[in-house]
């Protein structure tokens, strides 16, 4: 079975500054994806950004980066000029690939961006 | 274009009755997946249709669920004799298919919530 686990269930940041959210997952498999999801107050959930196991470089979407580290099944979001409309709840999530094609998702993490 | 809709927005109900939630995906996308999503946590995997066919339906807690998509498009949920414990936002996602399943675009999700 898979596991992700968000130990940080809230965090608050300044407006310009820097957060980083933690993941870590528990899987036998080699091959899969992991994911970070932002979910608003209107329930929809947005893909922030997708990193493939296989791929050592870690994957960035302007401002958001991961600290992937396979070894010690670790996958950390990294905000760089946290803005106002940051504010949301963010999920982990884990896809093994080619099989079930189901998430696994964390229990998540509210990030307060601050004025 | 139009992404994932889901009907109605909010769903209050009884003890004991009948529940459909209605799910329309992304036009042309083959894969479609329902997710349960209880207060404080992440979303938890109910069942996948590739096409028509429920390809796994390994997440229903129980008979009382059941999920049909008879025409490969809209997708029905079904909550019978409905709980307390059933109480949750419901959220659809589909994809593409055709190897492209990491891609799951996520629907605004039906908050039930049951009396």
């Amino acid at each position: 079975a898979q596991t992700v686990t968000q130990s940080q269930p809230e965090m608050s940041v300044q407006e310009a500054e820097t957060v980083t959210l933690s993941c870590t997952y528990d899987t036998s498999e080699s091959n899969y994806y992991l994911f970070w999801y932002k979910q608003p107050p209107s329930r929809q959930m947005i893909l922030v950004i997708r990193q493939e196991a296989y791929k050592q470089q870690n994957a960035t979407e302007n401002r958001f980066s991961v600290n992937f580290q396979k070894a010690a099944k670790s996958f950390s979001l990294k905000i760089s000029d946290s803005q106002l409309g940051d504010t949301a709840m963010y999920f982990c999530a884990f896809m093994k690939r080619n099989t079930g094609n189901q998430f696994y998702f964390g229990t998540g993490t509210s990030l307060t961006v601050i004025p | 274009g139009a992404g994932v809709s889901q009907t109605p927005s909010n769903k209050v109900t009884e003890k004991g009755k009948y529940v459909e939630l209605r799910c329309d995906p992304i036009s042309g996308h083959t894969a479609l997946y329902w997710y349960r999503q209880s207060l404080g946590q992440g979303p938890e995997f109910l069942i996948y249709f590739q096409g028509t066919g429920a390809a796994d339906d390994s997440g229903l807690p129980n008979d009382r669920f059941f999920a049909v998509r008879p025409e490969g498009s809209v997708s029905t949920l079904k909550i019978q004799r409905t709980e307390r414990g059933d109480s949750a936002v419901y959220l659809c996602a589909s994809s593409p298919g055709g190897g492209r399943d990491n891609e799951q675009f996520f629907g605004p999700g039906t908050r039930l919530t049951v009396l």
